[in-house]
């Protein structure tokens, strides 16, 4: 499968600040996801997009899929402590069934 | 998540043995899809099911690994003979309709943690 580019791979931030972490490929994608993944669980859906250029919000979650398609971006505004977690970006290409997923973005948010 | 049943959540087994991973699609849903995840690495597609079938197992090793979706009962992840570098989390996803369509992402279950001594 293609290999996506998250960035940072973490942050620390402190408890009200704003976050943003993107993805990008090398090949174009007809849908982007975002999952939070907590210790020892499994990756939980956030976002989901499916047309180039459109933009989705979940309460403080904001994702937008690139006029490219071969990126994505995810802003967490006004961040809480309970943010904490490892966020995944996931593509799929029109023609497959697999989810390529990046590598993570580990969020620390102290209070 | 909690819709996608897996067991068990943790798994030992010693080298040589056979590894079981079961999971559970949410109710209705007929697509079932295996990701494995290596520790501080994203998850990896290993295979697609769909009621008796396999649809795309292209993310399988060729050897000693195998999945199954009955018509009754539960997908399975058969792993045989496992080895040190089988240890990782395995996450099952399931779907109504096919992969990823609109409205149909995937959602995940809490995984099965094995580790091969």
């Amino acid at each position: 499968g293609q290999q996506l580019n998250q960035s940072p791979q973490s942050m620390f931030i402190q408890e009200g600040e704003d976050v943003s972490m993107n993805c990008t490929s090398s090949s174009i994608f007809n849908t982007w996801l975002w999952y939070k993944q907590d210790p020892g669980e499994g990756p939980v859906l956030l976002i989901a997009l499916y047309k180039a250029g459109e933009l989705t919000s979940n309460g403080r979650l904001t994702a937008q899929f690139g006029i490219t398609r071969k990126d994505s971006f995810l802003n967490i505004s006004a961040s809480i402590p309970s943010d904490v977690g490892i966020y995944f970006c996931a593509g799929q290409e029109n023609s497959g069934y697999a989810l390529n997923f990046g590598k993570g973005t580990s969020l620390l948010v102290t209070p | 998540n909690a819709g996608v049943m897996q067991n068990p959540r943790h798994l030992v087994r010693r080298r040589g043995q056979e590894a079981r991973l079961r999971c559970s699609p949410m109710k209705g849903h007929s697509h079932v899809y295996w990701y494995r995840q290596l520790p501080e690495e994203g998850l990896k597609f290993m295979v697609y099911l769909q009621k008796e079938n396999i649809i795309d197992e292209s993310g399988m090793p060729k050897e000693r690994f195998s999945a199954e979706f009955p018509k009754e009962g539960p997908s399975i992840l058969r792993i045989q003979q496992v080895v040190r570098g089988d240890s990782a989390a395995y996450f099952c996803a399931s779907s109504p309709t096919g992969p990823s369509s609109y409205n149909s992402p995937l959602h995940f279950g809490n995984g099965t943690r094995l580790t091969v001594t």
